[in-house]
């Protein structure tokens, strides 16, 4: 157990449809990331937040969205889903803003659209 | 662009072999640190072993290590003595220092152990 925890472990949805992932991050930590890993683009950068910020962004879609709660734990809300927006989803989280010593990941959401 | 690339998509060793996985970036940063991570069958991502951009001492843990070549921009991690759990996807990333807070992942190297 990493301790960053993500869930649900599996979502099967419909095109169309809107899903929210949830991610707790490992105590302690502040920042909070989201990966998009598909089978044929590897691990993409999708957001980051770090004590209820927004500090980064990447390739997200408009249709994707996220936010960190005073708990700190996130959400990432996908909409209007599309097929191609399978793949698993990967939440990770580092003590400081910086992630110079890395990221710690949990299991991942495997998101099936249908 | 920042960008890490990883040259070899399938690689195979057998066990108690060697093997060298190969990684090159590009960055224009002096402040940055590299790292490898490993994602088994599982899919979970484990950190493998990290080097910090300023140290010149290639960084080691247990049975794997690396070859950091700042000037050539390259960063190859080697494992000894191959195990059957070694199997897995490896990924090398970058981070960069300053405003670029993400992890930059190279499209990984899947790694078959033999019996």
């Amino acid at each position: 157990d990493s301790g960053v925890t993500q869930t649900p472990k599996h979502l099967i949805t419909a095109t169309g449809q809107r899903v929210t992932l949830r991610c707790s991050p490992r105590s302690g930590d502040l920042s909070v990331y989201w990966y998009q890993q598909s089978l044929d683009q590897g691990l993409q950068f999708l957001i980051q937040y770090y004590n209820g910020e927004e500090r980064a962004k990447g390739n997200i879609l408009e249709r994707f969205s996220a936010q960190q709660f005073p708990d700190l734990h996130s959400e990432l809300n996908l909409s209007s889903l599309e097929l191609g927006d399978s793949a698993l989803y990967f939440c990770a989280s580092s003590a400081r803003q910086g992630s110079s010593y890395g990221y710690t990941f949990g299991s991942g959401t495997r998101l099936t659209v249908v | 662009a920042q960008t890490v690339t990883q040259s070899q998509p399938e690689m195979s060793v057998q066990e108690a072999e060697t093997v060298t996985l190969s990684c090159t970036y590009d960055t224009s940063e002096n402040n940055y640190y590299l790292f490898w991570y490993k994602q088994p069958p599982s899919r979970q991502m484990i950190l493998v072993i990290r080097q910090e951009a300023y140290k010149q001492q290639n960084a080691t843990e247990n049975r794997f290590s690396v070859n950091f070549q700042k000037a050539a921009k390259s960063f190859s991690l080697k494992i000894s003595d191959s195990q059957l759990g070694d199997t897995a996807m490896y990924f090398c990333a970058s981070h960069y220092g300053g405003a670029t807070n993400k992890l930059i992942f190279g499209t990984g190297t899947l790694l078959a152990v033999q019996p």
